[in-house]
This record gives structure tokens, C-alpha cells and sequence, in this order.
């Protein structure tokens, strides 16, 4: 069965650089998640979209800013990245809004 | 805010074991689910077994079973058999229902180790 697909899986980066997360759900699914794990730690919510529109948004600095498209592709952009963004960021994706998150495999972001 | 606990950083069972993980959660709400995810090495996240707070069977798939107990707010995991490959850390998550694309609060998890 496909999964939700990430891309890059390992990035790179320098400090005060930009980076941008790039999500594919499952394919018929409308309703895309974004979280952030630090080292040893579980993961924290970010941000949701159902059907293209922002749902629900945790503690997601503002320095981050995300959207979902027409294709119901989504998109992570950091910008000013600091040593402190330096995470495993997933994307989930799931059938409606209150159904089970399905989990990519993760971005692995290194700022160095 | 809901908040979960999880109480057992790490455990330890031998192959063909049972083995159950703790989880408790503190809500207001009525109507929410529960899920535990699996992170092996990988750290892939992946879904084990959800629950609807208002199903009072205990959801099972295969191996994997849970002890719901709402008034106790209490959801732990209980894995049958236990194969090395069930190595991983366990996460306890919550959702709320909102009628919104809900988030996942997760608690710190449990760290287990399958020996043989």
C-alpha cells in the first residue's frame, strides 16, 4: 500500500539559511499533519490542513510557515533556521479529519 | 490541555513473553481517541492499535491488545508473544474530538527491548 512520502529525508543546512519540507499524503487523503521531534524527545504538533485550509496549529515558531495545495501536497518552510531546528520533522496524513494519522518516514534537518 | 503519561521510561521482556506498557491521560473531554505508535530504530512512526473512547470493547490487532479503562483514564498496551522485532519505543498519543484536523499529544514514551 503507498505511504506518505517525504522529501528530502536528510537536509543540511546552516544557520540563518531556509529550508523547505516537502510532504505527499496517501493517495484520497485530504488532511495533512506536521510535527517536530527533537533528539530523545516525542513528537510535538505543529500544524494541520483539511481540504487545502489551515485546521489546527500548535507551537510552530513564526518563522515557519506551511500550506497545502491543490493536490493536497504540503510544504514546510523554515526560514532563519537556528541550531535549535535541528529535528526529525514528520508529515501524517489521514482520511478526514478525525481519522488515524499515518506517518511518513521523517526529514532528518541538521543546522549546523 | 490534555496531558499523557507514560510512568515506565524502559522495560524489558523475553522473546514469547507478555509485556504491558502503562499509559494514563488527563482530560475533560467525553469524546477523544487513543493510539499507541511504535518508533523502532528507524524511527519510523508507526500505528499499533487505536480506540474510540465511546467503544467500551478493547481494541486488539493480533499480538497487540489494550485495557481501556475511561473512568480510570488508564489505556495501556499489552503485547502477546513478544518477537525481537518489537523492539521499539512505544508512544501513547491522544486526540481530541474537535470536528478539526486534531492533533496528536503524545507521551514520553516507553522504551522496550525484546531479549532473547
Amino acid at each position: 500500500a503507498a505511504g506518505v512520502i517525504q522529501s528530502p529525508r536528510h537536509l543540511i543546512k546552516e544557520k540563518r539559511e531556509t529550508a523547505t519540507l516537502k510532504c505527499y499524503p496517501i493517495p484520497r487523503h485530504d488532511t495533512v499533519y506536521w510535527y517536530q521531534q527533537g533528539p530523545g524527545q516525542d513528537p510535538q504538533f505543529l500544524i494541520s490542513f483539511y481540504e487545502k485550509m489551515q485546521s489546527d496549529k500548535g507551537s510552530i515558531p513564526d518563522r515557519f510557515s506551511a500550506q497545502q495545495f491543490s493536490d493536497y501536497h504540503s510544504e514546510l518552510n523554515m526560514s532563519s533556521l537556528e541550531l535549535g531546528d535541528s529535528a526529525l520533522y514528520f508529515c501524517a496524513s489521514s482520511l478526514g479529519r478525525e481519522e488515524t494519522q499515518y506517518f511518513g518516514p521523517g526529514t532528518r534537518l541538521l543546522v549546523l | 490541555a490534555q496531558t499523557v503519561t507514560q510512568s515506565q521510561p524502559e522495560m524489558s521482556v523475553q522473546e514469547a513473553e507478555t509485556v504491558t506498557l502503562s499509559c494514563t491521560y488527563d482530560t475533560s473531554e467525553n469524546n477523544y481517541y487513543l493510539f499507541w505508535y511504535k518508533q523502532p530504530p528507524s524511527r519510523q512512526m508507526i500505528l499499533v492499535i487505536r480506540q474510540e473512547a465511546y467503544k467500551q470493547q478493547n481494541a486488539t490487532e493480533n499480538r497487540f491488545s489494550v485495557n481501556f479503562q475511561k473512568a480510570a483514564k488508564s489505556f495501556s498496551l499489552k503485547i502477546s508473544d513478544s518477537q525481537l522485532g518489537d523492539t521499539a519505543m512505544y508512544f501513547c498519543a491522544f486526540m481530541k474530538h474537535t470536528g478539526t484536523a486534531s492533533k496528536l499529544t503524545f507521551g514520553t514514551g516507553t522504551r522496550l527491548q525484546v531479549t532473547l
